[in-house]
């Protein structure tokens, strides 16, 4: 049973513009909400959090945004790089279970 | 300050053979997290174990595959008589704190298992 669910597998986006990666939940029992990256033969690290206290968390190009009412969260990255090319994955800090990832592309 | 250590970074089994995936949490950490990633899939929860102790293990296959974290030296991940099936990417990732927090993972760069 999936409590964070990632629908998209995959996003291509423009240099430049916008790429938004969402992912919804079931347990709203959490505290935090978790994104990685992970490039290629590498192990994932981690890009951000959102408390459940809160409805917005911005660190310089990335924002994570958190609706508790649709059980929603997304990430926004603007403006998105070529380097930004990874599959994201979000988690909740109560078991630490992951989306099944989006594959990011961000075309030059 | 090393990171997350995990050995070896590739392994190559026949099956029916053993496997023995090793990680190093970082210096500090007593909370340990294996995940395996197939092909083309994402990263799946295995085990959660803290010193000694096997926390949460509902994403082990119930049969071949076994995990211990002891008291001195690092946690390893077994699987017994490799299948093809087996054959995936093995992550293990180290907290300081476990469920508490923000409890970000701090993951290895994965231990990569072929099975021929």
């Amino acid at each position: 049973d999936q409590q964070v669910k990632q629908n998209s597998p995959s996003l291509s986006v423009q240099e430049g513009r916008i790429s938004i990666l969402n992912c919804d939940y079931t347990n709203s029992m959490f505290d935090y909400f978790l994104w990685y990256k992970k490039y290629p033969a590498e192990g994932p690290t981690f890009l951000i959090s959102i408390s459940s206290i809160k409805d917005k968390n911005e660190d310089g190009r990335f924002t994570v945004f958190l609706n508790k009412s649709a059980k929603h969260l997304s990430l926004h990255i603007v403006p998105s790089q070529p380097g930004d090319s990874a599959v994201y994955f979000c988690a909740h800090n109560n078991d630490m279970r992951f989306g099944a990832g989006t594959r990011l592309t961000v075309k030059p | 300050n090393a990171g997350v250590m995990q050995n070896p970074r590739h392994l190559v089994r026949r099956r029916g053979q053993e496997a023995r995936l090793r990680c190093s949490p970082m210096k500090g950490h007593s909370h340990v997290y294996w995940y395996r990633q197939l092909p083309e899939e994402g990263l799946k929860f295995m085990v959660y174990l803290q010193k000694e102790n096997i926390i949460d293990e509902s994403g082990m296959p119930k049969e071949r595959f076994s995990a211990e974290f002891p008291k001195e030296g690092p946690s390893i991940l077994r699987i017994q008589q490799v299948v093809r099936g087996d054959s995936a990417a093995y992550f293990c990732a180290s907290s300081p704190q476990g469920g508490a927090g923000a409890n970000v993972l701090t993951f290895g760069a994965g231990s990569r298992l072929t099975v021929l």
